[in-house]
């Protein structure tokens, strides 16, 4: 069955510690995985996927197809990265809908 | 532009009431998704409509749940019946199927359902 896991619901960080969220995924298949936000009061958004390799607001996550993980990172966090993050999987036997994990919660703390 | 926006921005109703919420996708945007957000159950996907395709129902959660979208653009998920569990927040999301496989999905505010 296609699932997403993050395991923790609350990372609590100090600014400048570094930072990883954990992503674990199960899908038959070539996956296609994201990372999505949401700050306080602000919609959902995509912060980046895999297949784009990119580093945005300091975060990157690599693709371990052998550890079936997705690990979110960056080296040095700040206040504002405190949000929700989710960890989602593109279905792509379906029509693309997303297969969410239940979300990290990270708090950086001054 | 304008983004995806949703109506109402909450809704308070009485167990076994109907109730329809709203979704206006980004113009343009031919993908439409429906997503619910429990508390302690993240975001579960609903139903997807595709141009003039047969919509994907194959997340909806009940036969009391439904949802149309008329005209390629607007759409609206129906709940009937509603029972305390369907309290949420249900989000819309819709994407290009011109941006090629990225397929990004942007997101509506939400609508936060309340049965009491």
């Amino acid at each position: 069955a296609q699932r997403v896991t993050q395991p923790e619901k609350l990372l609590s960080v100090f600014k400048g510690a570094p930072v990883e969220l954990k992503c674990n995924y199960s899908y038959s298949g070539s996956p296609e995985l994201f990372w999505y936000v949401q700050y306080s009061r602000q919609r959902l958004q995509l912060l980046l996927r895999h297949i784009s390799r990119e580093s945005i607001k300091g975060f990157t996550a690599d693709l371990n197809k052998g550890e079936t993980s997705f690990h979110l990172k960056k080296p040095f966090a700040q206040e504002e990265d405190s949000a929700m993050y989710y960890c989602a999987l593109r279905d792509g036997g379906s029509q693309g809908n997303l297969i969410f994990g239940k979300g990290t919660k990270l708090s950086v703390k001054p | 532009g304008a983004g995806v926006s949703q109506s109402p921005s909450n809704k308070v109703t009485e167990k076994g009431k109907d109730v329809e919420l709203r979704c206006d996708p980004i113009s343009g945007h031919t993908a439409l998704y429906w997503y619910r957000q429990s508390l302690g159950q993240g975001l579960e996907f609903l139903i997807y409509f595709q141009g003039n395709s047969a919509p994907d129902k194959s997340g909806l959660p009940s036969d009391r749940f439904s949802a149309e979208r008329t005209g390629g653009s607007v759409s609206t998920l129906t709940i009937q019946r509603t029972q305390q569990e369907d309290s949420a927040v249900y989000l819309c999301a819709s994407s290009s199927r011109t941006s090629g496989s990225l397929h990004t999905q942007y997101f509506g505010p939400g609508t936060r359902l309340t049965v009491l």
